[in-house]
């Protein structure tokens, strides 16, 4: 089952809310992604945790903060968002290894569509 | 000059036609290769990775030339189903780890 679960769905919220995306996998992947993607856009890196530690982080600004709490969950907590920021938040599992991110598959999961007021 | 580029399309073909999408990169250093599938307003999907000796999965064949560093996938016998943004897909090495490079995908439209 290559299966990897967002939520929520949709989500809209002010400039000044603090809220949680939320990407869960249970293929015993040891690679999460974080991606950002606008319309008519491809997919953007945004974060990559390794071994539940953070590897890469493409100078995203730090309204948005990365969570790993165990190798099956990532979380995105968002905090002072700008209009410019909505856009499909994709949150992706690779079986990954201990050099860091593999040259293996990436499954991504379907998405949290984001609206900020 | 983009680090994967792709035609944008749209390719509009009736069903049951050929289609053939081009794929550049300028990475020699690339290690793998993929063909994703991305439907309006959902995620990505991988479709197929794609190898040098090339590979074949019922109507679609991909193929890979190192040395002119182009990929290419062709989808026989079209259906409307096949409806879609074709993302072309590179391994890049950066930072010690190796990344996902996106192509801005090519648009497919299948009609009656």
């Amino acid at each position: 089952d290559t299966e990897v679960t967002q939520t929520p769905k949709h989500l809209v919220m002010g400039m000044t809310n603090k809220k949680s995306l939320k990407c869960e996998q249970h293929m015993g992947h040891r690679a999460m992604y974080w991606y950002k993607q606008k319309a008519k856009k491809p997919p953007e890196l945004m974060f990559v945790y390794s071994y539940e530690k953070l590897s890469i982080n493409e100078s995203v600004p730090s309204r948005f903060s990365p969570e790993c709490p165990n190798s099956s969950l990532l979380n995105l907590h968002l905090h002072a968002l700008q209009p410019e920021d909505s856009a499909l938040y994709l949150c992706a599992s690779s079986q990954g290894d201990s050099m860091g991110t593999s040259t293996d598959t990436q499954y991504f999961g379907p998405g949290t569509r984001l609206t900020v007021l | 000059r983009k680090e994967v580029e792709q035609d944008p399309g749209p390719f509009n073909v009736p069903e049951g036609a050929t289609v053939a999408f081009n794929c550049t990169y300028s990475n020699s250093a690339s290690q793998s290769f993929f063909w994703y599938r991305q439907d309006c307003r959902k995620e990505p999907k991988l479709l197929m990775s794609v190898y040098s000796s090339g590979n074949e999965d019922g109507r679609f064949t991909a193929q890979l030339n190192r040395a002119s560093q182009y990929i290419s996938l062709l989808i026989r016998d079209s259906k409307l189903s096949d409806s879609a943004t074709y993302l072309c897909v590179v391994t890049a090495f950066s930072g010690g780890y190796n990344k996902l490079i996106f192509g801005a995908g090519t648009r497919l439209a299948v009609h009656p």
